[in-house]
């Protein structure tokens, strides 16, 4: 079974502090993402990746930047977290359409509150 | 560009009742469909997913969505519903051809089994 691991389940943070948010997949998958979810407004890409170094601006980058060094992490930073940023992010993994349809594989989410 | 919409954000219903949870999508080329569940601190796994040839799909633990292309519609149902059946449920939506970057979530329907 494929698993994508988030670090923290939850986390408590400042305004104005750097934030990561790591995750990692053990399934060699090219594609990860990173999605908020708020209630009333279902999932929002943030980023996507789908290589090594490679990143792709999702449906709300502002506030955020990605770092994917390693095929198996992909990390999500929040340069300065803002109040509006307390959020649950999933980060979700799978292989690229062009292998068969691969469905996303989601880790169990990161509740992160800024106060 | 693609849009779905779900009908209802929450759905009460007894066990052993059938439900039917709606999803309308809007897009001007082919596309694929999906339905995620996520249970409880958890996050979303596939349900079922149409890409092509019968239009009635079939997915895990009883429950099955049929395309309809008339009315754009791709609706999940389930005959009979139990108690773990609780939790939130995506309707989505990616054009033929598009990157699962292009994955477009509905704002999901919560699905509340009462005994």
């Amino acid at each position: 079974d494929v698993k994508v691991t988030q670090s923290s389940r939850y986390l408590v943070k400042r305004t104005g502090e750097k934030v990561f948010l790591e995750c990692v997949q053990d399934m060699d998958h090219e594609n990860m993402f990173w999605y908020r979810q708020d209630p009333g407004l279902g999932l929002r890409l943030i980023y996507f990746s789908y290589d090594v170094k490679m990143k792709e601006k999702g449906d709300i980058p502002e506030g955020y930047s990605v770092s994917r060094e390693k095929k198996e992490r992909f990390s999500l930073i929040l340069e300065s977290a803002s109040t509006n940023q307390t959020s649950m992010y999933l980060c979700a993994s799978s292989l690229p359409p062009g292998q068969g349809y691969s469905p996303l594989h989601f880790g169990n989410g990161t509740r992160l509150t800024v106060t | 560009a693609q849009s779905v919409t779900q009908l209802d954000s929450q759905v009460p219903v007894f066990e052993e009742a059938p439900v039917e949870l709606r999803c309308n999508y809007s897009s001007s080329v082919s596309v694929y469909l999906f339905w995620y569940v996520q249970y409880p601190n958890q996050g979303l796994q596939l349900l079922l997913k149409y890409l092509s040839g019968s239009t009635l799909v079939k997915g895990i633990n009883g429950f099955e969505a049929e395309f309809n292309k008339s009315q754009t519609s791709f609706h999940l149902r389930k005959p009979s519903v139990h108690i773990s059946d609780t939790a939130e449920y995506f309707c989505a939506v990616r054009r033929y051809g598009g990157s699962q970057g292009n994955l477009i979530f509905g704002k999901g329907t919560k699905l509340s089994v009462k005994p």
